[in-house]
């Protein structure tokens, strides 16, 4: 079955650090991944996906993620953070072949300290 | 704009009560979706619809119903036989190509119980 880690529940990052929120998954074809950004009380907006190609992927407010098949990872970076980034970051992954529906991971609380 | 909406913003329930949320999208996308956030727990799929007048059970279904009379619109109705409904509710929408698509999100309800 499919599953999706993501290893840290909470992340505390001082502003202006870099960042990197770890996504790793399990599936035997080609996977679909996906980031997204939750602030409190919100939905889920979109950072970055990745379908194939390029393996290093650009996405919105800075972010970019690297897809790597030889460790299932697929980890979401930032080289400066901002107090704005405090939020939850979720993982999915789909697969092709497989159900169209991604899994989600648990997520990552980010903490942003001034 | 094009986008999902999700009504209310905050829902109370009393006990045995029978209470529905609504979701709309006007981005002509075929598939929705419900999911439930739990502290923690990530995202659970409740029911999908690829199709109107067709839904699937997601992963936790019961205690829930839905409907899809119109492409627009999914709503979910929590049953008095969801016996645990405090949550944060969200909706999402993609095409149904048949394989792995982007999904977007509804700004959410959370639903509180009396």
């Amino acid at each position: 079955a499919q599953s999706v880690t993501q290893p840290d529940i909470h992340i505390t990052v001082s502003e202006g650090a870099s960042l990197e929120l770890r996504c790793n998954y399990s599936y035997g074809a080609t996977p679909y991944l996906f980031w997204y950004v939750q602030s409190p009380g919100q939905g889920l907006q979109l950072l970055l996906k990745y379908f194939s190609g390029d393996t290093l992927v650009q996405g919105i407010k800075g972010f970019e993620a690297e897809f790597k098949r030889s460790q299932s990872s697929f980890n979401l970076r930032k080289p400066s953070v901002h107090w704005s980034d405090a939020a939850e970051y979720f993982c999915a992954v789909g697969e092709e072949g497989g159900s169209y529906i991604p899994t989600f991971g648990r997520g990552t609380s980010l903490i942003v300290h001034p | 704009d094009g986008g999902i909406t999700q009504s209310p913003k905050y829902l109370f329930r009393k006990e045995g009560q029978n209470v529905t949320l609504s979701c709309e999208q006007n981005l002509n996308h075929d598939a929705m979706y419900w999911y439930r956030q739990d502290p923690g727990q990530g995202l659970r799929l409740i029911y999908y619809s690829q199709i109107v007048n067709d839904f699937q059970k997601g992963d936790i279904a019961e205690g829930y119903s839905v409907s899809r009379e119109k492409k627009e619109s999914f709503p979910l109705t929590v049953t008095s036989a969801q016996k645990n409904p405090t949550a944060f509710y969200l909706c999402a929408s993609s095409m149904a190509t048949g394989g792995v698509e982007t999904q977007y999100f509804g700004p959410g309800t959370r639903l509180l119980v009396l």
